[in-house]
């Protein structure tokens, strides 16, 4: 069974460092990972979307890493803002199966 | 500007009533996906269509909960009877089959048991 971790749980930072969001998954056989965005009260917004024979996708100030072989893949934010203060959460799907298995997230705040 | 609507964006009931929840996925999408959200088990897959047809509802507790696309425009989720442990917000998302896009999330249905 597909288990996707994300560390840290929550993450605190001042206005324009750059950081980095992890994801764990324990079954490499995906068909792709997805990370989105979830703001307080709101459901998710897709952010970026790796398929399993790319390494990374980027997208503005966004960069997703994936590296199947060791299940791990990094959203690195730069410049962060903090209108990029929201839950943060992984997805994979794969096993023969399209269905997404999530995260529980990382909390972000960016300090003004 | 597409999105996925979901109806009522808050419930309040008591324990034993029936629960109904819709959702309108994106024109033109043939999945949609029920997924249900709470702090301790975070997002969890409850059940997915496929051009009208359940494909997965494994991770639906069958005895209260039941899923169902009347038509292509229409996906519901009822609860009967409704049970304290039942309170999350329930989200509703479309997509496009085989699964190689990404999947767009109603704003969900926060729902309160009492």
């Amino acid at each position: 069974k597909q288990e996707v971790t994300q560390i840290p749980a929550a993450l605190s930072v001042p206005e324009g460092e750059n950081l980095v969001l992890n994801c764990s998954f324990t079954d490499s056989a995906i068909y792709n990972l997805q990370w989105f965005r979830q703001d307080p009260g709101k459901g998710l917004t897709s952010l970026l979307l790796i398929q399993s024979s790319q390494r990374e996708q980027t997208s503005g100030r966004l960069n997703a890493s994936l590296d199947k072989s060791s299940g791990r893949s990094t959203l690195y934010i730069a410049a962060s803002q903090p209108g990029d203060s929201a839950t943060y959460l992984c997805a994979v799907s794969g096993g023969g199966s399209e269905k997404l298995v999530f995260g529980k997230g990382t909390k972000l705040t960016v300090n003004p | 500007d597409a999105r996925v609507t979901q109806t009522p964006r808050h419930k309040v009931t008591e324990m034993g009533q029936e629960v109904t929840m819709r959702c309108q996925p994106i024109l033109g999408h043939n999945t949609v996906f029920w997924y249900r959200q709470t702090m301790m088990q975070g997002l969890e897959l409850l059940a997915y269509f496929r051009n009208r047809a359940p494909l997965d509802d494994s991770g639906m507790p069958k005895d209260r909960f039941s899923a169902e696309m009347p038509d292509a425009t229409l996906a519901t989720l009822k609860i009967q009877p409704s049970e304290p442990r039942d309170s999350a917000v329930y989200f509703c998302a479309s997509g496009l089959a085989p699964g190689q896009e990404t999947q767009y999330f109603g704003p969900g249905t926060r729902l309160l048991v009492l």
